[in-house]
């Protein structure tokens, strides 16, 4: 089973701000979080990955609480183009259980 | 990141043939890789781990003489689809794992099987 548990579906329109939340009650200590993205037929693209706290990069940012329970994938301004399914996973990749994909976050931005 | 490479990027085969796909790792030594499925409208399951010069680890539920995985090199790795049937017939991405944590994924090869 995934670990992890995101809202199916999410709306928002151009230049907002959009924010996913993933739960992960679950999380080991040597656990980092990763997000991706994926567009229709083609393969999830890495976004954002972290431990603690708040990392930033040119295209998102990622909020993670103290008990690291959550984290919180942030997209600013979002464009039509930002139109995807959007997938957290967590773990530490030694094992396999790390791989398994949630079901995602469906996110449409509408003009 | 590592870049990945699939081929073919589509196949359309007849039912009861094979069809091999391969997962290249461009620019990264890759002692493992992963393999998923995925259908229409669906998140990507998790079919194996393709382990270099050794045995591939299947995911329960998916059979091993079914889809045959090689991985020879460092850099390729080979899933076949044997004996296929409509069935069979979704979306197949590769993935490597590099920095400890972060995969990153071929393109995906659509297969339709009629």
């Amino acid at each position: 089973l995934a670990k992890t548990t995101q809202p199916i579906s999410m709306d928002s329109y151009e230049g907002q701000e959009v924010n996913i939340t993933c739960s992960h009650n679950n999380i080991a200590t040597n656990d980092y979080i990763t997000w991706y993205q994926q567009f229709p037929s083609q393969g999830p693209r890495f976004i954002i990955q972290g431990y603690k706290t708040k990392v930033t990069n040119e295209v998102a940012s990622l909020f993670i609480p103290a008990d690291r329970k959550s984290s919180t994938l942030s997209l600013p301004r979002v464009s039509l183009s930002d139109t995807a399914v959007y997938y957290c996973l967590v773990g530490d990749h030694d094992n396999n259980n790390d791989m398994r994909f949630g079901a995602g976050t469906r996110l449409t931005v509408k003009p | 990141g590592a870049v990945v490479s699939q081929h073919p990027s589509r196949v359309i085969c007849k039912s009861g043939t094979s069809v091999k796909i391969e997962c290249r790792s461009l620019d990264f030594q890759a002692t493992t890789m992963f393999w998923y499925r995925q259908f229409p409208k669906q998140s990507l399951m998790l079919m194996a781990t393709s382990n270099e010069g050794s045995k591939a680890t299947y995911e329960q539920g998916v059979e091993k003489d079914k889809f045959l995985i090689n991985h020879a090199s460092l850099t390729l790795s080979t899933l076949t689809v044997t004996s296929a049937h409509p069935e069979d017939s979704s979306f197949y991405i590769c993935s490597v794992v590099q920095g400890g944590e972060t995969q990153y994924f071929g393109p995906g090869t659509r297969l339709l099987v009629l």
